[in-house]
């Protein structure tokens, strides 16, 4: 059964560091969604991306994020400068049209120290 | 201020009830989502639906376009069925809100 899959499961990183969170969909899904839950807290949106380029995005996703599809396989999502607050579990989601079910990758752990 | 609202945040059951969680928006939507989270932190997809009523197995969402209000219910709940159950919706600019979630305890 094809899964959406992420790597790495858990990234360490010091404040200020960029890191690449990284994701591989399901083939034939073209739409690619970024989602985080703070530790003990609800999921939020981040943003969503169809026809190699961002469709929606929440208040959270500023300038220190950055999505793209570098290839026919990947969505990464980039943090350019980490804050402490970034810690958090990163889901990426895929699903096959905008009227599908969504389905999620197991997620990564981000933590900032 | 919460587009979604969920209740109740906790539920304890004996195996075999029927459980009911219930969802309550306040934006327009596209769709809305029933999401199953494990305690290992994995996310499931178990409904999307934009009207009436979808079944799976023990599972049965509802929707009411008009009063805003969907609901999940699971029959002859198992302990496996433990988890927490999350409701979102899709708005209509393809922005998604997520409620709080429903931690679900089903005891043997």
């Amino acid at each position: 059964e094809p899964e959406v899959t992420q790597t790495p499961s858990h990234q360490v990183t010091q404040m200020g560091q960029e890191v690449i969170l990284r994701c591989v969909p399901i083939s034939n899904h073209l739409y690619f969604y970024w989602y985080r839950q703070i530790l003990g807290q609800k999921v939020e949106f981040l943003v969503s991306f169809y026809n190699n380029e961002i469709s929606e995005k929440s208040e959270i996703f500023d300038d220190q994020f950055s999505v793209e599809r570098p290839d026919g396989s990947n969505f990464t999502l980039k943090i350019r400068s980490t804050k402490l607050e970034d810690s958090a579990m990163y889901f990426c989601a895929s699903s096959g049209d905008l009227l599908n079910e969504q389905f999620f990758g197991p997620g990564t752990r981000l933590t900032v120290l | 201020k919460n587009e979604v609202e969920q209740s109740p945040q906790n539920l304890t059951a004996q195996e075999g009830e029927f459980i009911t969680i219930n969802c309550s928006y306040s934006v327009g939507i596209s769709a809305l989502h029933w999401l199953q989270q494990h305690p290992g932190g994995g996310i499931v997809s178990l409904f999307m639906l934009s009207s009436g009523k979808k079944k799976h197995g023990r599972l049965i969402a509802t929707i009411n376009i008009q009063e805003k209000h969907s609901s999940l219910h699971i029959t002859a709940s198992h302990p496996r069925d433990s988890a927490v159950y999350i409701c979102a919706v899709s708005g209509t600019g393809n922005q998604f809100y997520f409620g709080t979630g429903t931690s679900l305890t089903v005891i043997p």
